[in-house]
Parts: structure tokens; sequence; C-alpha cells
């Protein structure tokens, strides 16, 4: 079945950029999206990249799409202290759920 | 609105106990989603409904857990009996743009004892 791959921790700096990898494997994904769950909530829509793009800004946020490679990321410009919680790529066929990853822990130092 | 509210927010409970856990979806949504997450496999989606019928319920771990949305207000996830197993954080999502952008409420941290 569809299988989406993140890496489990990044920490960076504050004031940095951070750069979170996911790959995927349904070469029939319309939509893929990132997530974001502060300590103690539920997910929360961050932005998310129709398939036909291969980049979208928005404010601090740059998603990166290559679908060749089947390689997203999320890259958060001035990483703050706030930026500080797990974030989830997933994947989004049309007609089926989204398929998450596991979630990057993203620790942000002061 | 007041997003997707879940109660209880934190349930404990003993082996064997029945649980039901309640999900009221954002108003006018026709999509919704029972997640659990733990540390050892993450998120995962149990059940999902369309206009309130059950459309995937391949999640479902066990016969012990059932789901049922008997109106377009209200869902509930209920797992019986309980084990020390099924101890983790369950979500319900709504969603009215497909599948993909769905919107989750604050979760129910169940531990069982």
């Amino acid at each position: 079945g569809e299988d989406v791959e993140q890496s489990l921790f990044l920490s960076v700096r504050e004031g940095d950029s951070s750069v979170i990898n996911c790959t995927y494997t349904d070469s029939s994904s319309t939509y893929l999206y990132w997530y974001k769950q502060e300590p103690g909530a539920g997910l929360q829509l961050l932005t998310y990249i129709f398939s036909n793009m291969d980049m979208k800004q928005d404010q601090r946020l740059t998603v990166l799409l290559n679908k060749k490679d089947k390689h997203l990321s999320l890259r958060i410009a001035d990483t703050q202290t706030g930026d500080s919680a797990i974030y989830f790529c997933g994947d989004n066929s049309g007609n089926t759920p989204l398929v998450f990853g596991k979630g990057t822990r993203l620790s942000v130092i002061a | 609105d007041a997003g997707v509210i879940q109660s209880p927010r934190h349930e404990v409970t003993e082996m064997g106990q029945e649980v039901t856990l309640r999900c009221k979806p954002i108003s006018g949504h026709n999509s919704l989603f029972w997640y659990r997450q733990t540390m050892m496999r993450g998120l995962e989606l149990l059940i999902y409904f369309n206009n309130n019928v059950p459309i995937d319920d391949s999640g479902m771990p066990e016969d012990r857990f059932s789901a049922k949305m008997p109106n377009a207000s209200f869902s509930t996830l209920k797992i019986q009996p309980s084990e020390p197993r099924d101890s983790a954080v369950y979500f319900c999502a709504s969603s009215s743009q497909g599948l993909g952008e769905q919107y989750f409420g604050p979760g129910t941290r169940l531990t069982v004892t």
C-alpha cells in the first residue's frame, strides 16, 4: 500500500531555516499536505500543494515538490521557538483518505 | 465555529471496561475520521464516514472496536472490552473539502490500566 516516510527528528537554532523532508510512493497523488501538531493538541493544516505544482510559498513557509522523485519538503524561514512541534506530511489521491507519515519532531534551540 | 469537539478529553479506565469516545464535527462537514496516535505506531486511521455512512473501517484493529455516526453532528467510537494496549490518544477529524483538508479535534487521551 501507500507509504509516506519522514525523518523523525530535526533540531535547529532560532533564526535559522528548517527543512523537513518527506517521500511518498503513490504516483497518483493529487494533493500533498503539511500538518503541524503542537503538544497536547490535534493536527492543524499548515499548507498543501497540488501535484502539478513544484513550489508554493506562504509567508515563512515554502513547499517544494519533486514529483519525479516523489519528494516533498517544507522549509520554514527564520524558525522561531513557537515552531517547535511535530510536522506531518500527508498524501491524498482524491478518493482515498490522507496517508500520513510518522511525523518529524522539530526542536528549536534558543 | 467551535471546531471539532471531542469528549472526554481524558479517560482512565480499568481493563475490561467499556469506553465510549464522542465527537461533534464542524457543522456542514460531510466527512468524519477517527484516528489513534501512539508513540510506537504513529497516527493510524481507524475508520471514516461520508454523509454518516462508514466508508472504510479497515483500520479498526479488532472487533472490540466499533464506531457509529447516527447523524451529521455526532459520532462515537466504542471499545468493549478495553485492554491496556488500547491506551493512546484518539482524534476525531472532519472535512468538507474532500478527504485531504481535515480539521482535527483536541483528542481524547485514553489510559487503560
